[in-house]
């Protein structure tokens, strides 16, 4: 099955600062790449995501690049500000043809400091 | 649009007492899944439904918990007997299904089994 593997666990930065989380997948038919953002006693929220024809897509704020040669995919987010403090997780998603499976790396904590 | 719905919040039981949580997909979302997250882990797949079948649920373990999703909509995961290991959020999701692969979570339910 797949395996997704998530970068920084923990991550730390400064008001205005970037903020870069990186993850790998195993299974080469993962062709969605959503990423989640969970604040604390919330449920996981889909902030952006990606699908295996294109290599990056931005948002404002972030932005998620894909490289499916070597399994990476990763989430940029420029100018951070406090609000975007939260865990992240990325995840990879496989359709069968039957359904969809989504499996999730095992999240970034990221704290924004002013 | 109404997100999806999870009852209850917070629930607290001893442990070999049985416990049930509650899932309302989002109208219309033909898959429906169940996550189990353990404090500071991603969400880990326990099973997925396509409208009233089971997709996926290999990694339910099957001794103790049991799901179910009646006329393809709402559904109930069940554990009975509880465990001090099964202390953890309970993820439901919904998506559309087929290649529209965007999940929608709920607020989870949190179980602390003493």
């Amino acid at each position: 099955g797949e395996n997704v593997e998530q970068h920084p666990s923990t991550l730390s930065v400064q008001e205005g600062d970037s903020a870069v989380i990186k993850c790998t997948y195993s299974d080469s038919a993962s062709n969605y790449f959503p990423w989640y953002k969970q604040e604390l006693g919330k449920g996981p929220q889909l902030i952006i995501d990606i699908r295996s024809n294109v290599g990056e897509k931005k948002d404002q704020r972030i932005a998620v690049t894909l490289n499916k040669t070597a399994k990476h995919f990763s989430l940029h987010i420029t100018e951070t500000q406090p609000e975007d403090s939260a865990v992240y997780f990325c995840a990879a998603v496989d359709y069968t043809g039957t359904a969809s499976k989504l499996t999730f790396g095992t999240g970034t904590r990221l704290q924004v400091t002013l | 649009e109404a997100g999806v719905a999870q009852s209850p919040r917070y629930k607290i039981i001893e442990k070999r007492q049985s416990v049930a949580f509650w899932c309302n997909p989002i109208s219309g979302h033909a898959t429906l899944y169940w996550y189990q997250q353990i404090l500071g882990q991603g969400p880990k797949l326990l099973i997925q439904f396509q409208n009233n079948g089971v997709v996926d649920d290999s990694q339910l373990p099957k001794d103790r918990f049991s799901a179910e999703r009646l006329k393809g909509v709402d559904s109930t995961l069940k554990i009975q007997p509880a465990k001090l290991e099964d202390s953890a959020v309970y993820l439901c999701a919904s998506s559309l299904g087929g290649l529209n692969t965007e999940a929608f979570f709920g607020q989870g339910t949190r179980l602390t089994v003493v």
